[in-house]
């Protein structure tokens, strides 16, 4: 399925490093998500852009920073992480008519 | 009472057993109901949308009770390849944004 895709599936980043998440969706759809999801815990989520407008910023702390060019990208930038911020990043997305969501594989990120 | 809740598990039941689920919301006003499918490092995927009078897609039927405000999935007949983690989701009013998941039902189904 290559409806929702997202890169990198994997990285490795240090505490000072300055890196991106990507996702794009091929969907036509006009709300995109950012999710967080820890080992062994509930999706989390973070960001909501709906027609490239951030609705929803779920208290995430401002190292993480989103972004959404278009309706069919969305960018996730990273600073100065911490360990715990190891987790799968999932991006989904949303028709503006239904609610159902679907998501990208997720970019499997750790911080060292 | 949490927005979305469900029994995490796991549920240990034997190959072609049945199974059901129910996960309960909180806010009565709740638009749209779901179930969605997650494999082990794996992403969600949707399983089954809810309707009001209930909908089946093969072994897997799914019912809402808005009275009790609950949802339930049922499996019959249940395979080894469904050995996952099903999650609850419940859409918020008014079509806003808000889409939230419960924290999801471990399955294993046994050789």
């Amino acid at each position: 399925e290559t409806g929702v895709t997202q890169t990198p599936r994997h990285l490795v980043m240090g505490m000072t490093n300055k890196k991106s998440l990507k996702c794009e969706q091929h969907l036509g759809h006009n709300a995109m998500y950012w999710y967080k999801q820890s080992a062994k815990k509930p999706l989390e989520l973070m960001f909501v852009y709906n027609f490239k407008e951030q609705t929803e910023n779920n208290s995430v702390p401002s190292r993480f920073s989103p972004e959404c060019p278009n309706s069919s990208h969305l960018f996730l930038h990273l600073h100065t992480l911490q360990p715990e911020d190891s987790a799968l990043y999932l991006c989904a997305s949303r028709a503006g008519d239904r609610n159902e969501q679907y998501f990208g594989p997720g970019t499997r990120l750790t911080v060292t | 009472r949490k927005e979305v809740e469900q029994d995490p598990g796991p549920f240990n039941v034997p190959e072609g057993a049945t199974v059901a689920f129910n996960c309960t919301y909180s806010n009565s006003a709740s638009q749209s109901f779901f179930w969605y499918r997650q494999d082990c490092r794996k992403e969600p995927k949707l399983l089954m949308s809810v309707y009001s009078s209930g909908n089946e897609d093969g072994r897997f039927t799914a019912q809402l009770n808005r009275a009790s405000q609950y949802i339930s999935l049922l499996i019959r007949d249940s395979k080894l390849s469904d050995s996952a983690t099903y999650l609850c989701v419940v859409t918020g009013t008014d079509r806003d944004d808000k889409i939230i998941f419960g924290k999801g039902t471990r399955l294993h189904i046994l050789p």
